[in-house]
Order: structure tokens, then C-alpha cells, then sequence
């Protein structure tokens, strides 16, 4: 089965600079998708990022950006100009291509606290 | 554009009451639909998932219960709460076309059960 780790529960930026969160996850399946989801105090979960697993090529969206590394299985999310209205948990999400089950498996969360 | 809605926003139901939350999506058609509960501080747990009308996937086996009446309609049911119920439920839908591969969930339901 598939599994997402985020090794980081919690993590300070200061204000306007740049903060890396980890993810790495177990799977065995060359089709996958990834995603960095972003969680406010108001609970309203916010699509970041999304990576596909057959592009080698780095999914960015204005200051976020993310370090896909398919071998090693890693999936790091940078946030550049760090902003306090970026203070949230963060999940890393993988959904699976196999046999279109359609499911999403989510991390534990990384509080990110951002100091001004 | 799709737009996901849930209600209620908060409940608070004695220990052993009835439960219905219900969640419904626009803009989109036969979308997968998902229950999640989040207990404070932690991540996600996937409760239930359905693909069409009818078609209901069980992850946690527990005395919750969803069904589907209707393509873009989700409701998360029990017939007597539990304590360990409470939690923070979020409904999600995603493409059941392929059009898109992300989630995109609701505001949420916060249950408090006393």
C-alpha cells in the first residue's frame, strides 16, 4: 500500500524568506499524481501545487515550487518570499492511477509558522 | 464553475443522537466524492469514497454510514454518535472524467458530540 510521510511537523520561516517542507512517500506504481495542499486556520483546504509523475519538469506557481524526485521518491515544496498570510498546516497528497481507485492518501501535516 | 457545499457548518448532538451531514457539488457531473475526518492538529482520514450513484467504498469500519441519492449529492450518516466521533469532517469531490486529477473540498463540518 501506499504511504506519504512528512518527517516535519512543524516549521518556522521568517518573513520574506525561503523554507523547503519535505514529503516522501512508497509506491510501486510508475503513474501517480502528487499534491501540496494548504491548510489556514479557517480549515479550508487550498490546492498549492500539483505535480505529475511522467513530467520531469518541476511544477512552480508564483512562489511555490516544488522539487520532484521521481528515483528517490521525494516531493519537497519550497515557498520563496515567505508571507504571514502563508502560516498553515501543510499536506503532501498522492493519488494513485492504479486500477482507477480514484483514492488520495495524505500526510500528516507540516505546521508551518511564519515570523515576522 | 464547480462549487462545493456542506452543511451544517458546526453541531454539537449528544452522545447516542442520529447524524446526517450532507455535502452536494455544482458545475460538474459525475464527480467522485469523498468523506474525510480530521481529529485536532492531525491529517486526513478517508472514511468513504464513491465513484457513482450507489457505489459506496468503505475505508474505516466504524458505526458511520454514507450514501449517494443523487450524482452530486454525498451524505455521511449515524444512527447513534459516539464520543470518539467528534472531529472535523470534510467532504471532497474530485473529476470522474479525467479532466482534472486534484481535490477540492468543502468548508467542512465541525462536530462536536458531548
Amino acid at each position: 500500500a501506499q504511504t506519504v510521510t512528512q518527517s516535519q511537523p512543524e516549521m518556522s520561516v521568517q518573513e520574506a524568506e525561503t523554507v523547503t517542507l519535505s514529503c516522501t512517500y512508497d509506491t510501486s506504481e510508475s503513474d501517480y499524481y502528487l499534491f501540496w495542499y494548504k491548510q489556514p486556520p479557517s480549515r479550508q483546504m487550498i490546492l498549492v501545487i500539483r505535480q505529475e509523475a511522467y513530467k520531469q519538469q518541476n511544477a512552480t506557481e508564483n512562489r511555490f515550487s516544488v522539487n520532484f524526485q521521481k528515483a528517490a521518491k521525494s516531493f519537497s515544496l519550497k515557498i520563496s518570499d515567505s508571507q504571514l498570510g502563508d502560516a498553515a498546516m501543510y499536506f503532501c497528497a498522492y493519488r494513485s492511477e492504479f486500477r482507477r481507485t480514484y483514492k488520495y492518501i495524505f500526510g500528516t501535516g507540516t505546521r508551518l509558522k511564519v515570523l515576522a | 464553475s464547480q462549487t462545493i457545499h456542506q452543511w451544517p457548518a458546526t453541531l454539537v448532538q449528544p452522545v447516542g443522537s442520529p447524524l446526517s451531514l450532507e455535502c452536494t457539488v455544482e458545475g460538474t457531473s459525475n464527480p467522485n466524492l469523498y468523506w474525510y475526518r480530521q481529529a485536532a492538529g492531525r491529517g486526513l482520514q478517508l472514511l468513504f469514497y464513491s465513484v457513482g450513484i450507489g457505489q459506496i467504498s468503505s475505508e474505516v469500519p466504524q458505526n458511520l454510514s454514507a450514501s449517494r441519492p443523487q450524482d452530486r449529492q454525498f451524505i455521511l450518516s449515524s444512527k447513534k454518535l459516539l464520543l470518539s466521533d467528534s472531529g472535523f469532517y470534510l467532504c471532497a469531490w474530485s473529476s470522474g472524467t479525467g479532466v482534472s486529477y486534484e481535490q477540492y473540498f468543502g468548508p467542512g463540518t465541525r462536530l462536536t458530540v458531548t
